[in-house]
């Protein structure tokens, strides 16, 4: 079955930090990975889609990269309310899959 | 504007069967395919099942295949979701969700609804 890797799988930052959260495929998924935003309590947000599209209405410091050794979300510089979890998803095979989740917390 | 209100969430023992219900408005219904995620306690999201736009295909999660259903009313605009057989791990908020018109991604949530399997 398709896995998909986050790391890390929580981090610290302060408000104006930039932050990287990577995610790795187990096997090829094209550019069929998403990325939302999930705050407890609250319904989840899609803000990235197909690895590097900017949902619309997200701010823009929030960027979709591809590389070789997987994908990444970027937060250019942290805000108090992007203190959440974050998690990708593929949506290349038949059985969709999530990743386990960042937890992005206040240092 | 798009609103997912889920309903039906509640205690059910061990073994037992269970049905969820999403009504769907601010959209045309019939236009997406839709999906339910679900969160257990202190877990990640993971996916549960998809179902194309007439009903006439559906996709489960290995763990629920063979003990959930979900179905749709075009008519009524209702996303379903039939559990059977469940099991304490079972335990979870399950989210109705809708799928994006030209992009397989998971543009709007509803607010969830808490399914607890417990004897």
């Amino acid at each position: 079955d398709m896995q998909l890797t986050q790391s890390p799988s929580s981090l610290s930052a302060s408000v104006g930090d930039r932050v990287t959260i990577t995610c790795r495929a187990s096997q090829s998924i094209a550019g069929y990975l998403n990325w939302y935003q999930h705050k407890p309590g609250r319904a989840p947000k899609l803000l990235i889609f197909a690895a590097t599209s900017l949902e619309s209405g997200v701010s823009s410091r929030f960027r979709g990269s591809v590389s070789g050794t997987g994908f990444s979300l970027t937060i250019s510089s942290l805000q108090p309310e992007d203190f959440a979890t974050y998690y990708c998803q593929q949506s290349y095979t038949t059985r969709w899959t999530f990743g386990q989740g960042t937890k992005v917390e206040i240092k | 504007d798009v609103q997912l209100v889920e309903s039906g969430g509640g205690f059910v023992q061990p073994g037992g069967s269970h049905r969820l219900s999403c009504a769907a408005s601010g959209f045309t219904f019939s236009d997406h395919y839709f999906h339910w995620v679900r969160q257990a306690p202190g877990k990640g999201l993971v996916w549960v099942a998809r179902i194309h736009l007439d009903g006439s295909s559906t996709q489960y999660a290995d763990f629920v295949e063979g003990r959930f259903t979900i179905s749709r009313d075009n008519a009524k605009e209702t996303l379903s979701l039939n559990m059977d057989s469940l099991r304490v791990e079972d335990t979870a908020i399950y989210y109705c969700v809708r799928e994006g018109d030209y992009s397989p991604k998971l543009d709007y949530w509803g607010q969830g609804v808490l399914v607890t399997v417990s004897s």
